[in-house]
């Protein structure tokens, strides 16, 4: 079983569109992220959630909007999406907030804005 | 904030010998993490080594080993008997054990296995 999945693995779309990346782990964590890989291979934070409260919003523009229906859950939808938000983005989970848990991570979207 | 440099964007290595990857990292953090990713080409990020800063014990996972140096806040992951599958980015990255617990990446190193 994949311990942390994403839909799509690729997403190809025009400016302007609005799209969602979904996330989900069966791993029984508390805590989910998105991260952000850009074309040069830099991975940066997004947003972190634990028991579905948002817990980091690391300066993200507003069209990014994470939800999280619940722990094992944890989406991400773009608003008005521009050529500069083509990357890979990650989810990952981990057991809880604190304490150096390992962070798992899911098997990245593609995203490309044409 | 924390930061995690890594000084060598690419390396390469013969087959079945040793490389050592570098990572330096800024904190002034007493209690924190460190871990080294892999990255292959099929982009999966695959969790290598995994250091805690209260140990002095460097961590080992088979051929993989790290050089933890707390003062020199140094972290150097070291692969013995490189294999063709050790071909990837590896990532050094920085956890706090307290507060917010995302990780800060290193820009990556890039290693090749030549055969």
């Amino acid at each position: 079983d994949t311990a942390v999945s994403q839909t799509p693995k690729y997403l190809v779309t025009q400016m302007g569109n609005d799209k969602s990346i979904k996330c989900e782990q069966n791993l029984g964590h508390d805590t989910m992220y998105w991260y952000k890989q850009d074309s040069k291979k830099f991975l940066k934070i997004m947003f972190s959630y634990n028991n579905k409260e948002l817990i980091i919003n690391e300066t993200v523009p507003n069209r990014f909007s994470p939800k999280s229906p619940d722990k094992a859950h944890l989406n991400l939808h773009i608003n008005s999406l521009e050529l500069g938000d083509s990357a890979v983005y990650f989810c990952a989970s981990s057991p809880m907030v604190s304490g150096g848990e390992t962070q798992y991570f899911g098997p990245g979207t593609r995203l490309l804005v044409l | 904030a924390q930061t995690v440099t890594q000084s060598q964007p690419e390396m390469s290595v013969q087959e079945a010998e040793t490389v050592t990857l570098s990572c330096t990292y800024d904190t002034s953090e007493s209690d924190y993490y460190l871990f080294w990713y892999k990255q292959p080409p099929s982009r999966q990020m695959i969790l290598v080594i995994r250091q805690e800063a209260y140990k002095q014990q460097n961590a080992t996972e088979n051929r993989f080993s790290v050089n933890f140096q707390k003062a020199a806040k140094s972290f150097s992951l070291k692969i013995s008997d490189s294999q063709l599958g050790d071909a990837a980015m590896y990532f050094c990255a920085y956890r706090s054990f307290f507060g917010n617990e995302k990780l800060t990446f290193g820009t990556g190193t890039r290693l090749t296995i030549i055969p």
